[in-house]
């Protein structure tokens, strides 16, 4: 079955420190990528997306993700967070159909 | 530009009423969709649609109905609602298949708590 995994359930942070969020898929054929963020209390909106090209794509906010496509894998980065990151973060990815499957999400928490 | 638009964006619900979530977007999107989301267990897909007059089941679909009558709406309905229904949903919307890249487009929410 096509699936999407996200390990970390909870990430705790310094301000300044450097962010990698694990996203991985289950499903060999052609993705779409995506990384949503959801801010407390807001609706989600985009943070990057991957569709073809360059694996590395910038999204805003200096984020970055990679897609490493022998690890079925789309991790999510950023080199120095800050105490605005804190949201919850969910990668998506369509498997070639009209729909969207998502992550559990990682919650991610700044300490000024 | 409204974007998706959710209605009503709180209701609170005494077991075995129904109500009706009402979801308007007014980017000409094609397909539609009611997420709900719950802690630990993110979005799960509830029903979509991918045109007016048509409906599908998504991963959670027990408990809901929709209705796609017109294109810029979707409608999510509860006919019994049960505590198991207390939730946030989303809705969402995304372009056609011909140019369809999976990118959805969300509502802000609407918090459902049954009593």
């Amino acid at each position: 079955a096509q699936s999407v995994s996200q390990h970390n359930h909870h990430v705790i942070l310094s301000e300044a420190a450097s962010l990698e969020l694990g996203c991985n898929y289950s499903y060999g054929g052609t993705v779409n990528l995506f990384w949503y963020v959801q801010y407390p209390g807001q609706h989600l909106q985009l943070l990057l997306k991957y569709f073809s090209g360059d694996p590395l794509v910038k999204g805003i906010k200096g984020f970055e993700a990679e897609f490493i496509k022998s690890k079925f894998s789309f991790n999510l980065r950023k080199p120095s967070v800050q105490w605005s990151d804190t949201a919850e973060y969910f990668c998506a990815v369509n498997f070639g159909n009209e729909k969207l499957t998502f992550g559990t999400g990682t919650r991610l928490t700044i300490i000024p | 530009n409204a974007g998706v638009t959710q209605t009503p964006k709180f209701r609170v619900l005494k077991t075995g009423q129904s109500m009706t979530l009402l979801c308007a977007q007014d980017m000409n999107h094609e397909y539609m969709y009611w997420y709900r989301q719950d802690p630990g267990m993110g979005l799960r897909l509830i029903h979509y649609s991918v045109g007016e007059g048509t409906t599908a089941k998504g991963e959670v679909p027990d408990g809901y109905n929709v209705s796609r009558l017109k294109k810029q709406n979707f409608l999510l309905g509860l006919e019994s609602a049960a505590p198991s229904q207390t939730s946030v949903y989303f809705c969402a919307s995304s372009y056609s298949r011909r140019t369809n890249t999976g990118e959805l487009f969300f509502g802000e929410g609407s918090r459902l708590t049954v009593l």
